[in-house]
């Protein structure tokens, strides 16, 4: 299962669009990436994930690069609600495990 | 409403004791589970199943035990063989392989042992 690496804390001005990004060098072809994400001492919830292709859904874009060693998470208009810890995640498609790493702590401010 | 549900929220426990979490899901999904969290630190697996009847361990499940006689109910007991039960626990459920697979999460369990 692929390890999956990100910056331990991210600024991003409320308003603005957010862009938290994801290394995944040891990503197999079968492994999705998964984006949680985790607002204190609440269960994670659940935002985007991809394959090879980027999404978009109402909460956010995933842009997986080609080769897809890494991803970026975008939150187009980044809210004070928005501040939470952004986990990128690898999960095995023949498994189904989560692997979780230590996250970003995105923190929008006013 | 559809959701999962953990209860307590907070729970106290002296050392040496066993105490079993609570992880109640009405969205009719297959596959549940049971993640421990540690301050500042990631998700880590402790049990899983795909099925009722049927759990698979994950990456730390010494001194964990579960089981799975309801496909709604998937408690976990915390034994005395847990060095450090001291931790956040969540529960999280997915509907089968053919379908979706997002992850659901409940709200959590705050396990303090004293």
């Amino acid at each position: 299962d692929a390890k999956t690496t990100q910056p331990t804390s991210m600024d991003c001005a409320e308003g603005r669009a957010a862009n938290l990004p994801c290394n995944h060098s040891t990503i197999s072809g079968n492994e999705y990436v998964y984006w949680y994400r985790q607002i204190h001492s609440q269960g994670p919830q659940y935002i985007i994930h991809g394959l090879k292709n980027n999404e978009t859904n109402e909460m956010a874009s995933l842009i997986i690069t080609e080769d897809r060693k890494s991803s970026t998470l975008i939150l187009p208009h980044a809210t004070l609600r928005d501040t939470a810890v952004y986990y990128c995640i690898s999960r095995s498609r023949a498994t189904n495990k989560l692997i979780f790493g230590t996250g970003t702590l995105l923190a929008v401010q006013p | 409403d559809g959701g999962i549900t953990q209860s307590p929220k907070y729970l106290f426990r002296k050392e040496g004791q066993n105490v079993t979490l609570s992880c109640e899901q009405n969205l009719n999904h297959d596959a549940m589970y049971w993640y421990r969290q540690d301050p500042g630190q990631g998700l880590r697996l402790i049990y899983y199943s795909q099925i009722v009847n049927d759990f698979q361990k994950g990456d730390i499940a010494e001194g964990y035990s579960v089981s799975r006689e309801k496909k709604e109910s998937f408690p976990l007991t915390v034994t005395s063989a847990q060095k450090n039960p001291t931790a956040f626990y969540l529960c999280a459920s997915r509907p089968g392989l053919e379908k979706y697979n997002e992850q659901f999460f409940g709200p959590g369990t705050r396990l303090t042992v004293l």
